[in-house]
């Protein structure tokens, strides 16, 4: 089985630039969570969605990051304009919500430099 | 909100040596509990998990952990580690009903010496 897959996996772009980071979702699964990771600040969760529906995006940092999906086995995070602070691995995962169990499978990472 | 204390951040140790990593958290209602494992480089990798049931878990690479509800804690332990268990360890804890956001713990990270 596939799992998470992320695209690019790695970017390096100048400040002001747009990032459009790509995430698809195990197959099945109905539920997708954005990460950052950076040695600062540790893991971060940004946002997660429920059925294509966000649900908390309170650890978006600012109005420059958005998320959406599109469909409900695909999302995108992008990052406009783009500045040297948001340089950081970004994993996607997502999970199959029933019930009470739930449990997320990570991507590979997008590592985003930004210069 | 719920929190997730891993404490020992860095743990150095010899191979074969017997590695606990603990995990206390603090919410106080039904809860899932994981533990991840992020190899240098790599993403995060489910380790174990526990929702219900026995409270000692067993997952992948020897790892196991235990769940104890009056501590609020789910240790980490494995009997004797090798050279490639030095990765990054995390506590997760996800809130049950509701609410299938993790809150993650600050990692710990373990370099096992050959």
């Amino acid at each position: 089985d596939a799992g998470v897959i992320q695209s690019p996996r790695h970017e390096v772009t100048e400040m002001g630039q747009e990032v459009t980071l790509r995430c698809k979702l195990i197959s099945g699964h109905n539920s997708l969570f954005w990460y950052r990771q950076t040695m600062m600040r540790g893991l971060e969760l940004l946002i997660y969605f429920n059925n294509n529906v966000p649900i908390d995006d309170s650890g978006m940092p600012e109005d420059r990051f958005s998320a959406k999906m599109p469909n409900a086995s695909f999302s995108t995070l992008k990052i406009q304009p783009s500045e040297p602070r948001d340089s950081a691995v970004y994993f996607c995962a997502s999970s199959l919500r029933r019930g009470s169990t739930d449990t997320q499978y990570f991507g590979p990472g997008t590592r985003l430099t930004v210069l | 909100a719920q929190s997730v204390s891993q404490h020992n951040h860095h743990v150095i140790l010899s191979e074969a040596a017997s590695l606990e990593l603990g995990c206390n958290y603090s919410y106080g209602g039904t809860v899932n509990l994981f533990w991840y494992v992020q190899y240098p480089g790599q993403h995060l990798q489910l380790l174990l998990k526990y929702f219900s049931g026995d409270p000692l878990v067993k997952g992948i690479k020897g790892f196991e952990a235990e769940f104890i509800k009056s501590k609020f804690s789910f240790n980490l332990r494995k009997p004797s580690v090798q050279w490639s268990d030095t990765a990054e360890y995390f506590c997760a804890v996800n809130a049950g009903y509701g609410n299938n956001r993790l809150a993650f713990g600050k990692g710990n990270q373990v370099v096992v010496i050959p």
